[in-house]
């Protein structure tokens, strides 16, 4: 069964650094998106992705963080100068489209600023 | 997106079924109830998804009330890997962009052997 790939599984970093976080949707899916989980905390939305645009973004996602989908098979989240709070589980997810609505999640990156 | 209540946490025996209640009272008519679950960690799962009829697949059952305000995912033979967090969600089905998946806290169900 197709399923969404996440790399690395666990990323440490020091505070300040630059991080590109890497996902590979479900192959003909249509839609892309980023989450993250603060340890112990709800899922929360970040970002949408689709027709190489973002079509929605949370308030989470501020200027320092950015996606792009390079080569029409990775998608990929960047967070310019990581902060301690940037510390959580990021998480990729894919829809196939418009007519089926279901997100089908990677199994996450631990990021872990220090 | 309409609000939804779910219980904190439920126990269940192995083997036995597993009734996961969600309310959601202010559920407008173009939304859709979706289930998905989280075991320790993981990514989100989907589950299932539903309008007004009630709908089974391989993993589970979801009964929607005829007013639509509450619903409940059927578990029929809770295992020890069902153990996870339940999410309730509902959400509007057409969005040109994409459909962000807003989580609740959920439902913690320990299935216990």
């Amino acid at each position: 069964e197709p399923e969404v790939t996440q790399t690395p599984s666990h990323q440490v970093t020091q505070m300040g650094q630059e991080v590109i976080l890497r996902c590979v949707p479900i192959s003909n899916h249509l839609y892309f998106y980023w989450y993250r989980q603060i340890l112990g905390q709800k899922v929360e939305f970040l970002v949408s992705f689709y027709n190489n645009e973002i079509s929605e973004k949370s308030e989470i996602f501020d200027d320092q963080f950015s996606v792009e989908r390079p080569d029409g098979s990775n998608f990929t989240l960047k967070i310019r100068s990581t902060k301690l709070e940037d510390s959580a589980m990021y998480f990729c997810a894919s829809s196939p489209g418009l007519s089926t609505y279901e997100q089908y999640f990677g199994p996450g990156t631990r990021l872990t600023v220090t | 997106d309409a609000k939804t209540t779910q219980p904190p946490s439920m126990d269940c025996a192995e083997g036995r079924a597993a009734n996961l209640p969600c309310n959601h009272s202010t559920i407008s008519g173009n939304e859709y109830v979706y289930w998905y679950r989280q075991i320790h960690s993981q990514g989100p799962q989907y589950i299932i998804h539903g309008l007004k009829n009630n709908e089974t697949n391989e993993m589970a059952s979801l009964i929607i009330t005829e007013d639509r305000k509450s619903s409940t995912l059927i578990l029929p033979h809770a295992t020890l890997r069902d153990t996870a967090v339940y999410y309730c969600i509902v959400r509007v089905a057409e969005y040109a962009g994409g459909f962000k998946t807003i989580f609740g806290a959920g439902t913690r169900l320990f299935v216990k052997a």
